[in-house]
Protein backbone atom coordinates (compact mmCIF):
# COMPACT_ATOMS: atom_id res chain seq x y z
CA UNK A 1 0.00 0.00 0.00
CA UNK A 2 1.47 3.26 -0.72
CA UNK A 3 1.95 5.63 1.90
CA UNK A 4 0.67 8.80 0.06
CA UNK A 5 -2.10 8.46 -2.40
CA UNK A 6 -2.77 11.01 -4.65
CA UNK A 7 -6.23 11.43 -6.69
CA UNK A 8 -7.25 11.46 -9.70
CA UNK A 9 -4.30 10.27 -11.60
CA UNK A 10 -5.42 12.76 -14.98
CA UNK A 11 -7.22 15.38 -14.63
CA UNK A 12 -8.62 17.30 -17.88
CA UNK A 13 -10.34 20.73 -17.78
CA UNK A 14 -12.18 23.35 -19.13
CA UNK A 15 -10.58 27.02 -19.05
CA UNK A 16 -12.41 28.97 -15.80
CA UNK A 17 -13.49 25.62 -14.11
CA UNK A 18 -12.73 24.91 -10.30
CA UNK A 19 -9.90 22.25 -9.73
CA UNK A 20 -9.53 19.69 -6.72
CA UNK A 21 -6.40 17.19 -6.44
CA UNK A 22 -6.38 15.02 -3.65
CA UNK A 23 -3.79 13.72 -1.33
CA UNK A 24 -4.66 11.44 1.46
CA UNK A 25 -1.56 9.68 3.37
CA UNK A 26 -1.27 7.04 6.09
CA UNK A 27 1.16 8.42 8.77
CA UNK A 28 0.71 11.09 11.17
CA UNK A 29 2.92 13.80 10.06
CA UNK A 30 3.75 17.04 10.88
CA UNK A 31 3.39 18.64 7.93
CA UNK A 32 2.80 17.84 3.83
CA UNK A 33 4.01 19.66 1.07
CA UNK A 34 2.61 20.37 -2.68
CA UNK A 35 5.03 20.81 -5.71
CA UNK A 36 4.02 21.64 -9.12
CA UNK A 37 6.30 20.09 -11.92
CA UNK A 38 6.15 22.08 -15.04
CA UNK A 39 6.07 20.17 -18.55
CA UNK A 40 9.46 21.31 -19.12
CA UNK A 41 10.64 19.27 -16.19
CA UNK A 42 10.77 22.21 -13.38
CA UNK A 43 9.72 21.27 -9.87
CA UNK A 44 8.60 24.19 -7.59
CA UNK A 45 7.15 24.29 -4.00
CA UNK A 46 4.01 25.28 -4.05
CA UNK A 47 2.68 25.24 -0.35
CA UNK A 48 3.99 23.50 2.85
CA UNK A 49 1.04 23.41 5.75
CA UNK A 50 0.13 21.69 8.74
CA UNK A 51 -2.91 22.93 9.55
CA UNK A 52 -5.96 24.68 8.19
CA UNK A 53 -5.76 26.36 4.88
CA UNK A 54 -3.41 28.79 2.67
CA UNK A 55 -4.08 30.25 -0.17
CA UNK A 56 -1.16 32.01 -2.77
CA UNK A 57 -3.04 33.61 -5.65
CA UNK A 58 -5.59 31.33 -7.31
CA UNK A 59 -3.96 28.24 -5.53
CA UNK A 60 -5.36 26.83 -1.84
CA UNK A 61 -4.05 23.88 -0.28
CA UNK A 62 -6.37 22.88 2.89
CA UNK A 63 -5.44 19.94 5.12
CA UNK A 64 -7.15 18.05 8.13
CA UNK A 65 -4.43 16.45 10.51
CA UNK A 66 -7.23 13.95 11.79
CA UNK A 67 -8.58 12.83 8.52
CA UNK A 68 -4.88 12.37 7.04
CA UNK A 69 -6.41 14.28 3.75
CA UNK A 70 -5.07 17.36 1.93
CA UNK A 71 -6.30 19.08 -1.27
CA UNK A 72 -5.17 21.53 -3.55
CA UNK A 73 -7.65 23.51 -5.45
CA UNK A 74 -7.02 25.95 -8.59
CA UNK A 75 -10.04 28.92 -9.31
CA UNK A 76 -10.65 30.10 -12.57
CA UNK A 77 -8.16 27.33 -13.89
CA UNK A 78 -6.25 28.54 -17.08
CA UNK A 79 -4.12 26.75 -19.26
CA UNK A 80 -0.82 27.81 -17.96
CA UNK A 81 -2.20 25.78 -14.63
CA UNK A 82 -1.53 22.44 -16.87
CA UNK A 83 1.14 20.61 -14.92
CA UNK A 84 1.98 17.45 -12.86
CA UNK A 85 0.99 18.48 -9.41
CA UNK A 86 2.61 16.32 -6.45
CA UNK A 87 1.90 16.03 -2.60
CA UNK A 88 4.81 14.62 0.05
CA UNK A 89 4.84 13.70 3.54
CA UNK A 90 7.78 13.52 5.99
CA UNK A 91 7.50 9.53 6.67
CA UNK A 92 9.90 7.93 8.77
CA UNK A 93 11.91 5.40 7.21
CA UNK A 94 14.92 4.04 9.26
CA UNK A 95 16.07 6.38 11.14
CA UNK A 96 15.32 9.20 10.00
CA UNK A 97 12.53 10.90 8.15
CA UNK A 98 12.22 11.73 4.40
CA UNK A 99 9.91 13.04 2.31
CA UNK A 100 7.58 10.66 0.88
CA UNK A 101 5.99 11.78 -2.37
CA UNK A 102 2.73 10.51 -4.55
CA UNK A 103 3.05 9.70 -8.13
CA UNK A 104 1.11 13.28 -9.00
CA UNK A 105 -1.61 13.87 -10.74
CA UNK A 106 -1.58 15.56 -14.23
CA UNK A 107 -3.67 18.19 -14.72
CA UNK A 108 -4.54 19.45 -18.31
CA UNK A 109 -6.62 22.83 -18.70
CA UNK A 110 -7.90 23.35 -22.44
CA UNK A 111 -8.88 26.69 -23.87
CA UNK B 1 19.72 34.20 -7.04
CA UNK B 2 20.51 30.95 -8.88
CA UNK B 3 19.03 28.95 -6.48
CA UNK B 4 19.84 25.57 -6.95
CA UNK B 5 21.93 24.88 -9.66
CA UNK B 6 22.39 21.16 -11.30
CA UNK B 7 24.73 20.26 -14.13
CA UNK B 8 24.53 18.46 -17.03
CA UNK B 9 21.61 18.67 -17.97
CA UNK B 10 21.41 15.41 -19.99
CA UNK B 11 23.92 13.19 -20.48
CA UNK B 12 23.99 9.47 -22.66
CA UNK B 13 26.21 7.05 -20.99
CA UNK B 14 27.55 3.27 -21.82
CA UNK B 15 26.86 0.80 -19.21
CA UNK B 16 29.70 0.48 -17.32
CA UNK B 17 31.33 4.38 -17.50
CA UNK B 18 31.28 6.78 -14.17
CA UNK B 19 30.06 9.99 -13.73
CA UNK B 20 29.26 12.76 -11.03
CA UNK B 21 26.37 15.00 -10.92
CA UNK B 22 27.01 18.44 -9.83
CA UNK B 23 24.40 20.25 -7.51
CA UNK B 24 24.94 23.69 -5.95
CA UNK B 25 22.71 25.61 -3.80
CA UNK B 26 23.77 29.59 -3.30
CA UNK B 27 20.61 29.97 -0.17
CA UNK B 28 22.72 28.94 2.53
CA UNK B 29 20.91 25.88 3.21
CA UNK B 30 21.69 22.95 5.63
CA UNK B 31 20.01 20.56 3.88
CA UNK B 32 20.29 18.93 0.13
CA UNK B 33 19.14 16.00 -1.53
CA UNK B 34 19.60 13.92 -4.43
CA UNK B 35 16.44 11.87 -6.31
CA UNK B 36 15.73 10.13 -9.12
CA UNK B 37 12.34 10.20 -11.25
CA UNK B 38 10.93 7.19 -13.44
CA UNK B 39 7.47 7.31 -15.21
CA UNK B 40 4.58 6.23 -13.45
CA UNK B 41 6.61 6.46 -9.93
CA UNK B 42 7.07 9.31 -7.60
CA UNK B 43 9.98 11.04 -6.66
CA UNK B 44 12.43 8.59 -4.93
CA UNK B 45 15.30 9.12 -2.52
CA UNK B 46 18.61 8.50 -3.15
CA UNK B 47 21.17 10.21 -0.79
CA UNK B 48 20.88 12.92 1.49
CA UNK B 49 22.87 15.46 3.35
CA UNK B 50 20.64 16.88 6.72
CA UNK B 51 23.58 19.35 7.11
CA UNK B 52 26.67 20.07 6.32
CA UNK B 53 29.71 17.23 6.89
CA UNK B 54 26.99 14.08 6.96
CA UNK B 55 25.26 11.88 4.70
CA UNK B 56 23.28 8.85 4.40
CA UNK B 57 21.02 6.96 2.52
CA UNK B 58 17.71 7.44 1.78
CA UNK B 59 15.18 4.86 -0.57
CA UNK B 60 17.43 3.83 -3.30
CA UNK B 61 21.09 4.26 -2.82
CA UNK B 62 22.40 1.25 -4.10
CA UNK B 63 25.11 1.88 -7.32
CA UNK B 64 25.65 5.45 -6.24
CA UNK B 65 27.66 7.57 -3.90
CA UNK B 66 27.47 11.06 -2.76
CA UNK B 67 29.93 13.72 -1.01
CA UNK B 68 28.99 16.97 0.76
CA UNK B 69 31.56 18.78 -0.83
CA UNK B 70 30.41 22.26 1.49
CA UNK B 71 27.89 23.78 2.40
CA UNK B 72 26.95 25.19 -0.92
CA UNK B 73 27.31 21.79 -2.79
CA UNK B 74 26.61 18.05 -2.58
CA UNK B 75 27.76 15.81 -5.70
CA UNK B 76 26.16 12.58 -7.41
CA UNK B 77 28.49 9.92 -8.70
CA UNK B 78 27.65 6.49 -10.73
CA UNK B 79 30.69 4.45 -10.52
CA UNK B 80 29.68 1.89 -12.90
CA UNK B 81 26.40 2.71 -14.95
CA UNK B 82 23.66 0.61 -15.53
CA UNK B 83 20.76 0.55 -17.83
CA UNK B 84 18.88 0.53 -14.37
CA UNK B 85 19.63 4.02 -13.84
CA UNK B 86 18.51 5.58 -16.60
CA UNK B 87 16.09 8.13 -15.17
CA UNK B 88 15.43 12.15 -14.33
CA UNK B 89 17.56 13.33 -11.48
CA UNK B 90 17.09 16.03 -9.07
CA UNK B 91 18.90 17.83 -6.65
CA UNK B 92 17.05 19.76 -3.99
CA UNK B 93 17.83 21.84 -0.93
CA UNK B 94 15.73 23.07 2.08
CA UNK B 95 16.54 25.21 5.19
CA UNK B 96 16.16 22.15 7.61
CA UNK B 97 16.00 19.30 7.35
CA UNK B 98 12.29 17.96 5.80
CA UNK B 99 9.82 20.48 6.97
CA UNK B 100 11.03 22.77 5.12
CA UNK B 101 10.09 24.60 2.04
CA UNK B 102 12.22 22.46 -0.54
CA UNK B 103 13.72 24.13 -3.69
CA UNK B 104 14.66 22.22 -6.62
CA UNK B 105 17.01 21.97 -9.24
CA UNK B 106 16.07 21.78 -13.20
CA UNK B 107 17.30 18.15 -13.36
CA UNK B 108 19.37 16.13 -15.27
CA UNK B 109 18.25 13.37 -17.51
CA UNK B 110 21.01 10.32 -17.80
CA UNK B 111 20.55 7.78 -20.26
CA UNK B 112 22.22 4.82 -20.00
CA UNK B 113 22.96 2.29 -22.85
Amino acid sequence: KNEVEQSPQNLTAQEGEFITINCSYSVGISALHWLQQHPGGGIVSLFMLSSGKKKHGRLIATINIQEKHSSLHITASHPRDSAVYICAVPISSGSARQLTFGSGTQLTVLP
Amino acid sequence: NAGVTQTPKFQVLKTGQSMTLQCAQDMNHNSMYWYRQDPGMGLRLIYYSASEGTTDKGEVPNGYNVSRLNKREFSLRLESAAPSQTSVYFCASSEMFVNAEAFFGQGTRLTVV
